[in-house]
């Protein structure tokens, strides 16, 4: 069964470094996502992707995140300059379609630990 | 700001105890819950898609009803298993924008 794919499992960065998250959605899927967990809160949305661009994005996602769809098969996030708060478990997912009913598949996440 | 809560945080049941989960959400523009099972360590599964109030869906021993005029969806497991362990997710859909808002998580713990 086709599955959303992360890499790395787990990223340990320096605060001020730049960490790229990377994702391999579903093969046909069209929409993109990047969701994220701080430890003992809710998961949040961070943006959604579609045609190679923003589609929607959160207050959370300022102008220290940025997407980007380099090839036919990758999704990647990047963190600028990251910060302790940026500590989280960042996951993607994909959909076929854009519609609430449409099941958005996730990925097994990626643990960010800035120190 | 949509607030999605589940209740109870966490549970913890015998194996073979049936077990259910709520899950409540603004009964305004509601499109879609979501409900999601995430093991540790795995991806969060997709168990069910729900739309039509009063609907009911079910996989194998879970199932989830939902009331959209009140606001809520339960999620029930019959004879819970030590593989059912794992934080049960809900999430609300609006339909005109993309994203899931999550709830808090139902942590289910099933012992022998």
């Amino acid at each position: 069964e086709p599955e959303v794919t992360q890499t790395p499992s787990h990223q340990v960065t320096q605060m001020g470094q730049e960490v790229i998250l990377r994702c391999v959605p579903i093969s046909n899927h069209l929409y993109f996502y990047w969701y994220r967990q701080i430890l003992g809160q809710k998961v949040e949305f961070l943006v959604s992707f579609y045609n190679n661009e923003i589609s929607e994005k959160s207050e959370i996602f300022d102008d220290q995140f940025s997407v980007e769809r380099p090839d036919g098969s990758n999704f990647t996030l990047k963190i600028r300059s990251t910060k302790l708060e940026d500590s989280a478990m960042y996951f993607c997912a994909s959909s076929r379609t854009h519609g609430g009913t449409d099941t958005q598949y996730f990925g097994p996440g990626t643990r960010l630990t800035v120190l | 700001i949509l607030n999605v809560e589940q209740s109870p945080q966490s549970l913890h049941v015998q194996e073979g105890d049936s077990t259910n989960f709520t899950c409540s959400f603004p009964s305004s523009n509601f499109y879609a819950l979501h409900w999601y099972r995430w093991e540790t360590a795995k991806s969060p599964e997709a168990l069910f898609v729900m739309t039509l109030n009063g609907d009911e869906k079910k996989k194998g021993r879970i199932s989830a009803t939902l009331n959209t005029k009140e606001g809520y969806s339960y999620l029930y497991i019959k004879g819970s298993q030590p593989e059912d362990s794992a934080t049960y997710l809900c999430a609300f859909h609006t339909g005109t924008a993309s994203k899931l808002t999550f709830g808090t998580g139902t942590r289910l713990q099933v012992t022998l």
